[in-house]
């Protein structure tokens, strides 16, 4: 019963090439955030959706496009891949305020 | 800008000691929260404790304790008894509450080493 879960674990891919990650949560928690950790352990919020709403874009570049298809569910979508964009991204979700966050074990993307 | 300071890059404590792991932040705002997330090799993030700002009373969960001194701007983190299954990284997180996207502002992490 994984809370958070993102697919896939690992994904290798091409320079120039086009890829999505999934992320989906069962525990009915209306925000939803994708989180970018780099090589240096990093972590920088990318984007937060509430309710499928856009709440936060983080001057993260056009190329990517997060997508909301119901509050169970954000991706991310990532066009016209460059090598800086390796890192280990991860989906997160949120209850109430009074609470902290779930995180979804992470998708590390290897841009060769 | 609100930022979050983790002074200490790497840390170690010899197993069942006390260790202390620091985090400072910087913010103007009053209504906040802190966060100890800890990721171990396995990259899972885990909620390790919080803490309200307007609390004066220190947050505890079992052998993980915080050392809230909010004048300061001062959040660190004790873990007694520290087993080998603490050796991870350590994230301090802040939470800016007049924020309508309650996202997380991580510092750059301290990695803990447990000598056994």
């Amino acid at each position: 019963d994984t809370a958070v879960s993102q697919t896939p674990k690992y994904l290798v891919t091409q320079m120039g090439n086009d890829k999505s990650i999934k992320c989906e949560q069962n525990l009915g928690h209306d925000t939803m955030y994708w989180y970018k950790q780099d090589s240096k352990k990093f972590l920088k919020i990318m984007f937060s959706y509430n309710n499928k709403e856009l709440i936060i874009n983080e001057t993260v570049p056009n190329r990517f496009s997060p997508k909301s298809p119901d509050k169970a569910h954000l991706n991310l979508h990532i066009n016209s891949l460059e090598l800086g964009d390796s890192a280990v991204y991860f989906c997160a979700s949120r209850a109430g305020t009074a609470y902290g966050y779930t995180f979804g074990s992470g998708t590390r993307l290897t841009v060769v | 800008a609100q930022t979050v300071t983790q002074s200490q890059p790497e840390m170690s404590v010899q197993e069942a000691e006390t260790v202390t792991l620091s985090c400072t932040y910087d913010t103007s705002e009053s209504d906040y929260y802190l966060f100890w997330y800890k990721q171990p090799p396995s990259r899972q993030m885990i909620l390790v404790i919080r803490q309200e700002a307007y609390k004066q009373q220190n947050a505890t969960e079992n052998r993980f304790s915080v050392n809230f001194q909010k004048a300061a701007k001062s959040f660190s983190l004790k873990i007694s008894d520290s087993q080998l299954g603490d050796a991870a990284m350590y994230f301090c997180a802040y939470r800016n509450d007049m924020d309508s996207s309650y996202k997380l502002i991580f510092g750059s992490g301290t990695r803990l080493l447990v000598r056994p």
